[in-house]
């Protein structure tokens, strides 16, 4: 069974860092591009960043770029997010999920970790 | 980027009911089109992936048609279920962009 499981989401201050974390277990991780993708409180989804299966490409949404890294660990079958100078507009639900190679879908998702950024 | 916009915002419907939902992306996309179901405090799930082809697992009363820039989710007889949240998203270019969502709750 496939399953991805989010952690690292907290209340921070803005301009403070996170680093959230996918656990993915039941597929062979290395195969498959990954994703990170958000929701604001009460919101539509919003595509944040992926990176292909050996990590050499990685692309992300122009209001996150200069400030959060996607990045992976294929012998621990682990996908990352490094948030910096966090904002309060960051403030959302995200969610982990297998895909994001062009032309592809999203085809599982994790149970998501809430991220609060505020003062 | 590629903006995607759906039709209606939300609806009310009956059990048993034929639904129906837009999605309109502004410049071309081939099939590359994808249809989830998301419900309150849960993850999104994938129904519909390439315009028209059913996710493994997923009743058959969902059905998608279209290419180029207009696709149609048809829900072909409404469950209890079914009510919840359905949003588009296109992945023909990056950044991947989703439809602002169709809220189906019950009439």
């Amino acid at each position: 069974e496939v399953q991805l499981v989010e952690s690292g989401g907290g209340l921070v201050q803005p301009g403070e860092s996170l680093r959230l974390s996918c656990a993915a277990s039941g597929f062979t991780f290395s195969n498959y591009w990954m994703s990170w993708v958000r929701q604001a409180p009460g919101k539509g989804l919003e595509w944040v960043a992926n990176i292909k299966l050996d990590g050499s490409e990685k692309y992300s949404v122009d209001s996150v770029k200069g400030r959060f890294t996607i990045s992976r660990d294929n012998a621990k079958d682990s996908l990352f997010l490094q948030m910096n100078s966090l904002r309060a507009e960051d403030t959302a639900v995200y969610y982990c999920a297998r895909g994001g190679n062009r032309n592809g879908r999203f085809d599982y998702w994790g149970q998501g970790t809430l991220v609060t950024v505020s003062s | 980027d590629i903006q995607m916009t759906q039709s209606p915002s939300s609806l009310s419907a009956s059990v048993g009911d034929r639904v129906t939902i837009t999605c309109r992306a502004s410049q071309t996309i081939s099939s590359y089109l994808n249809w989830y179901q998301q419900k309150p405090g849960k993850a999104p799930r994938l129904l519909i992936y390439a315009a028209s082809s059913l996710q493994t697992g997923v009743p058959s009363r969902f059905s998608g048609s279209g290419s180029g820039t207009d696709f149609t989710l048809t829900i072909s007889s409404l469950q209890p279920e079914d009510f919840a949240t359905f949003y588009c998203q296109q992945s023909y270019n990056i950044p991947f962009t989703f439809g602002p969502g169709t809220k189906v709750d019950i009439k």
